[in-house]
């Protein structure tokens, strides 16, 4: 069944610290998206991407980097943690101006 | 830039009773307007969408029309039943970019 499955689920890391979550895709989408949701904000978009290599930048980028490295794999990378970046992040994929379809989301808390 | 407006934070109703979740959008272009639902644990999951003016979209009873001329997608449901306590999300998709509403969470009493 395809799918979207985001690790880890929970991450705990101190302020400064490096973290990278991933995301893998098996629905064949040319199309994938990180987001972050916090309460009163809904859900906000990081970065994108359109294909291995390729990256767009969202509207809440500050603090966040971003690689896809195949079709499959998408990865978001905070190189120096801050408290503000506690928050539940998802992962999706989709086809053009399609339906997108969601992991289950990694809960990261920034001490 | 693009933007989608929810209005009710939260809406509390009885089962039985009429939903009105209201959204509004500002896009350049035609946008794809969409809502989501999301249940206590999960990602959120599509419900339907809509590509054109006038256009319905309908799913498991919801039901939105595209109003370009009100920029609205207003979510309805003639009687809601307990288990659609959820939070909704209006979307818009435009240029391969998908933006968000604010949320809007649904409690159904029995």
């Amino acid at each position: 069944e395809a799918a979207v499955t985001q690790s880890p689920r929970n991450k705990v890391t101190v302020t400064g610290g490096n973290v990278t979550l991933s995301c893998r895709q098996t629905n064949s989408h040319n199309y994938m998206y990180w987001y972050r949701q916090d309460t009163g904000h809904g859900l906000r978009l990081i970065h994108y991407s359109y294909g291995a290599g390729n990256l767009q930048i969202g509207d809440v980028p500050d603090g966040y980097k971003a690689t896809r490295t195949t079709q499959e794999d998408f990865f978001l990378l905070l190189e120096l943690a801050s408290p503000s970046q506690t928050s539940l992040y998802f992962c999706a994929s989709s086809e053009a101006k399609n339906t997108l379809y969601f992991g289950a989301g990694t809960r990261l808390s920034v001490l | 830039g693009d933007s989608v407006t929810q209005t009710e934070g939260q809406v509390a109703l009885s089962e039985e009773d009429f939903l009105t979740i209201h959204c509004n959008y500002s896009a350049s272009g035609y946008p794809a307007l969409f809502w989501y639902v999301q249940y206590p644990g999960e990602g959120p999951q599509f419900l339907f969408r809509a590509s054109r003016d006038k256009e319905k979209g309908s799913s498991r009873g919801f039901e939105a029309t595209y109003d370009k001329g009100t920029t609205s997608f207003h979510l309805r449901k003639a009687s809601v039943q307990e288990s659609d306590s959820a939070v909704y999300y209006c979307a818009l998709g435009n240029t391969n970019k998908v933006v968000f509403g604010t949320g809007t969470r649904l409690q159904v009493l029995p």
